[in-house]
């Protein structure tokens, strides 16, 4: 059974970085074709996709995003990290970790039930 | 970046009717569209892929259909269950891109 689950720090400053952890079960990132996806969503609006890390450390990030994203993971204690630099109030969302495979297309099937981020002086 | 167009972004409804929520993409997408199920306080649910393949789980009264540029989520028989939002997300091209959702509520 799959199951994920983000960390991270509720509040933070603008010009910072966010930091998250997504914490998961059920599979490894150093198994084939396994991915982990960041996806956020600000209060009242669509679904973003952020950054997607791969089995083989490769990582896509979301052009709009230009280089503030950095996904990395750490596969022996089953995690994966995003990071945010230089955060607005734009950013305040919830942000969602999700499982996906290379084989499939990136389709999101288990997500985790996300961890809200409020931007804020 | 592919554009997804969700409609409606509301929909009233009564349970054992049926509703059908329409995805269209700004450009082709072969078949390469899911369908998400979001509730409160749980995590987002893949309903569909592939434009109609039913992840395991999800029950024979939903249905996908569409090819291209435009896509379709059918629900019969509503349950009380099914009252949530539904996303639908091309991945055919990065970065996967969703639609706005659309809210369906207990008429």
């Amino acid at each position: 059974q799959v199951t994920l689950k983000e960390s991270g720090p509720g509040i933070l400053q603008p010009s910072h970085t966010l930091s998250l952890t997504c914490s998961f079960s059920g599979f490894s990132l150093s198994t084939y074709g396994m991915g982990v996806s960041w996806i956020r969503q600000p209060s009242g609006k669509g679904l973003e996709w952020l950054a997607s890390i791969w089995w083989n450390g490769n990582t896509y990030n979301n052009p709009s995003l230009k280089s503030r994203l950095t996904v990395s993971k750490d596969t022996s204690n089953n995690q994966a990290f995003l990071k945010v630099t230089s955060v607005d109030t734009a950013d305040t969302a919830t942000y969602y970790c999700a499982h996906t495979r290379y084989n499939s297309g990136e389709y999101f099937d288990y997500w985790g039930q996300g961890v809200m981020v409020t931007v804020s002086s | 970046d592919v554009q997804m167009t969700q409609s409606p972004s509301y929909l009233a409804a009564s349970p054992g009717e049926s509703v059908s929520i329409s995805c269209k993409a700004s450009k082709s997408i072969s078949n390469n569209l899911a369908w998400y199920q979001e509730k409160p306080g749980k995590a987002n649910k893949l309903l569909i892929h592939s434009g109609s393949t039913l992840q395991s789980g999800t029950p024979s009264r939903f249905s996908g259909s569409g090819s291209g540029t435009d896509f379709t989520l059918t629900i019969r028989s509503l349950e009380s269950e099914d009252f949530a939002v539904y996303y639908c997300q091309q991945y055919n091209e990065y970065p996967p891109t969703f639609g706005a959702g659309t809210k369906l509520e207990l008429k």
